[in-house]
């Protein structure tokens, strides 16, 4: 089965700390993993698919494998960051039809002055 | 190009009663998937449609059922309306070997 975890509901950081979302997973074989993001009276957006390796508004995600994680940064929080995060999965892209996503419960991030 | 398209915004059902929503995909997609996001969790996958056929299925009962139309929107029915299945359902379309979603603004679906 496979299942995504996000430890914290809510993150409170001042404006230029560093921020972290945790996330870990749990599946066996080669998954995809995404970032998306939601900001306040909009829809869910992909932030960050990990095969992109890019960096989207400073933040950055890397797939650790041994740790089954894919936890979320960025160096300085800045105001407009504040939102909720969710982490998903799905199984690899080469598989096929694009397949559904396995959502964790996701983390707001509230970055304050 | 509008993207995901849902309709409606907001519905209101009672007990037992029927529902549709559709859902129309973002330009040059051919896939679409339904998810259930109740209050304070993460989107939970119902269905996907690819090909006018149901594709995979997430643990939803037979309640829920979809249909997808040749030119690619979608619409979720739910019969026999629960409590339970008050919450925000989204619809996701995507190119089928992407693998990358993009999400509709969702329908509110309160049952009373």
């Amino acid at each position: 089965a496979q299942r995504v975890t996000q430890p914290e509901k809510l993150l409170s950081v001042f404006k230029g700390a560093p921020v972290e979302l945790k996330c870990n997973y749990s599946y066996s074989g080669s998954p995809e993993l995404f970032w998306y993001v939601q900001y306040s009276r909009q829809r869910l957006q992909l932030l960050l698919r990990h095969i992109s390796r890019e960096s989207i508004k400073g933040f950055t995600a890397d797939l650790n494998k041994g740790e089954t994680s894919f936890h979320l940064k960025k160096p300085f929080a800045q105001e407009e960051d504040s939102a909720m995060y969710y982490c998903a999965l799905s199984r690899g892209v080469n598989t096929g039809t694009a397949s559904k996503l396995t959502f964790g419960t996701g983390t707001r991030l509230q970055v304050t002055l | 190009d509008a993207g995901v398209t849902q309709s409606p915004t907001h519905l209101i059902k009672t007990r037992g009663q029927q529902v549709t929503l559709r859902c129309s995909p973002k330009s040059g997609h051919d896939t679409v998937s339904w998810y259930q996001q109740a209050l304070g969790q993460g989107p939970q996958f119902i269905f996907q449609y690819y090909e006018e056929e149901e594709r995979q299925r997430g643990n939803f009962p037979d309640r829920f059922s979809g249909h997808q139309f040749p030119n690619y929107s979608s619409e979720l029915n739910v019969n026999a309306l629960l409590l339970g299945d008050s919450a925000l359902y989204l619809c996701a379309s995507s190119f089928h070997r992407r693998g990358e979603q993009y999400f509709g603004p969702g329908t509110r679906l309160t049952v009373t």
